[in-house]
């Protein structure tokens, strides 16, 4: 069964940026039948698809965040990553790795706090 | 963007109740459309794929209908773990997703 575990830190300033790791275990993240994303959760605006990411490198972003949002693979660690610049208290939220398979499948999402 | 709509927002029901949750696409998506069940402090979890498919291990008192632009979840006979907020999403193209603002069934 694969499993994903989303890690980085939980407080970042203004204006920097906000970078996470997804751990994949259980499977290969070069499985050519998933894809893997980031989406996040707020209050505000409820569940938002960050972006996705393929297993030949290939992305797509929300077009909302897509000026600031960079996905990536390392295939020697199993894992893939999350950099969002220019955070702003807009971007608090819990957080969430997914791999796409028949449906989306969850990590356990992670809290993420932009405060100076 | 495909925009999602969910009715209602909060439902209350009664064990033993059964509910329906509507989910409206602002275009076509033909079937890829999946329902997910959140509890709080929890990440969402996959209830029914491509509208109407259970996933593995998930009562069969959930079921899934409806193809385009309208969709509807089920659930027979309430439990009382089914008290949760739940959400449909849409995967009409294979790289972007959008959510409903999600639906919090409370008990009666």
């Amino acid at each position: 069964q694969i499993q994903l575990q989303e890690s980085g830190p939980g407080l970042v300033r203004p204006s920097e940026t906000l970078s996470l790791t997804c751990t994949v275990s259980g499977g290969s993240i070069t499985s050519s039948a998933d894809s893997w994303g980031w989406i996040r959760q707020s209050p505000e605006k409820g569940l938002e698809w960050i972006g996705t990411i393929f297993y030949s490198g290939t992305t797509s972003y929300n077009p909302s965040l897509k000026s600031r949002v960079t996905i990536s693979l390392d295939t020697s660690t199993n894992q893939f990553s999350l950099q969002l610049t220019s955070v702003t208290a807009a971007d608090t939220a819990v957080y969430y790795c997914a791999r796409r398979g028949l449906g989306l499948y969850w990590g356990q999402g992670m809290l993420v706090t932009v405060s100076s | 963007d495909i925009q999602m709509t969910q009715s209602p927002s909060t439902l209350s029901a009664s064990i033993g109740d059964r509910v329906t949750i509507t989910c409206r696409a602002s275009q076509s998506i033909s079937r890829w459309l999946a329902w997910y069940q959140q509890k709080p402090g929890k990440a969402p979890k996959l209830l029914i794929y491509k509208a109407s498919s259970l996933e593995s291990g998930v009562p069969s008192r959930f079921s899934g209908s409806g193809s385009g632009t309208e969709f509807t979840l089920t659930i027979n006979s309430l439990q009382p773990d089914d008290f949760a907020t739940y959400y449909c999403q849409e995967y009409n193209s294979y790289s972007s997703y959008s959510f409903g603002q999600g639906t919090k069934l409370e008990i009666k």
